[in-house]
């Protein structure tokens, strides 16, 4: 069955310091979408990026990467030089092809505070 | 171009009231999903609208539970005699079209709160 892992339930950091948001996700189809959200305290779920299952290439957006890895059935997020206004709850979700509806799994979340 | 919105922010109702909430989704889009936030079970998806049918209902979590999409743009979730544990947010997402790997697009959600 379908299930995404966010093991971190909560991570505090100081502000300007790097941290990795970790996801790992079990599908049996060959071809999925893998997504992570922000939540921030307003509470509106903010797209942040969308991968899907045949490009591992790494992808870089300002001070947010992401690292899909396949073979530990991974996509982590990292953010370089943390600020104040990334605390949020971050969300990994997964989406299956062979699910008509292509709805949205996902992982429990973890609360980021970054501290100034 | 507007967002998903839904209405109202906030709901406040008695055990065994009916209540209903709007998601107008973005315009254009074809697929609505409506997903429900809550402590103990977090993002769980409820039902999911291609145009105005309705093919995946699985997520309802009882028959208390029904929507509808008209003009294939508004929907409204109807919860007919609330518990206290339908007590959540309520979160509707638009996608452009009913196509793996699209990305939905959430509004700010509906908070419930049955006493």
């Amino acid at each position: 069955a379908q299930k995404v892992t966010q093991a971190q339930t909560e991570i505090s950091v100081v502000e300007k310091e790097d941290v990795t948001l970790d996801c790992v996700y079990e599908t049996r189809d060959t071809t999925y979408y893998l997504f992570w959200y922000k939540q921030p305290p307003s509470g509106e779920l903010v797209f942040l990026i969308r991968r899907n299952s045949f490009d591992e290439q790494n992808e870089i957006s300002g001070r947010y990467s992401w690292n899909f890895q396949k073979s530990t059935s991974s996509f982590n997020f990292t953010i370089t030089a943390s600020q104040v206004v990334d605390s949020a709850v971050y969300f990994c979700a997964l989406s299956e092809a062979m699910d008509s509806s292509y709805k949205l799994i996902f992982g429990s979340g973890t609360r980021l505070l970054v501290r100034p | 171009g507007a967002g998903v919105s839904q209405s109202p922010s906030n709901k406040v109702t008695e055990k065994g009231k009916d209540v209903e909430l709007r998601c107008d989704p973005i315009s254009g889009h074809t697929a609505l999903y409506w997903y429900r936030q809550s402590l103990g079970q977090g993002l769980e998806f409820l039902i999911y609208f291609q145009g105005n049918s309705a093919p995946d209902k699985s997520g309802l979590p009882s028959d208390r539970f029904s929507a509808e999409r008209t003009g294939g743009s508004v929907s409204t979730l109807t919860i007919q005699r609330t518990q206290q544990e339908d007590s959540a947010v309520y979160l509707c997402a638009s996608s452009l079209a009913s196509r793996k790997g699209e990305t939905q697009y959430f509004g700010p959600g509906t908070r419930l709160l049955v006493l």
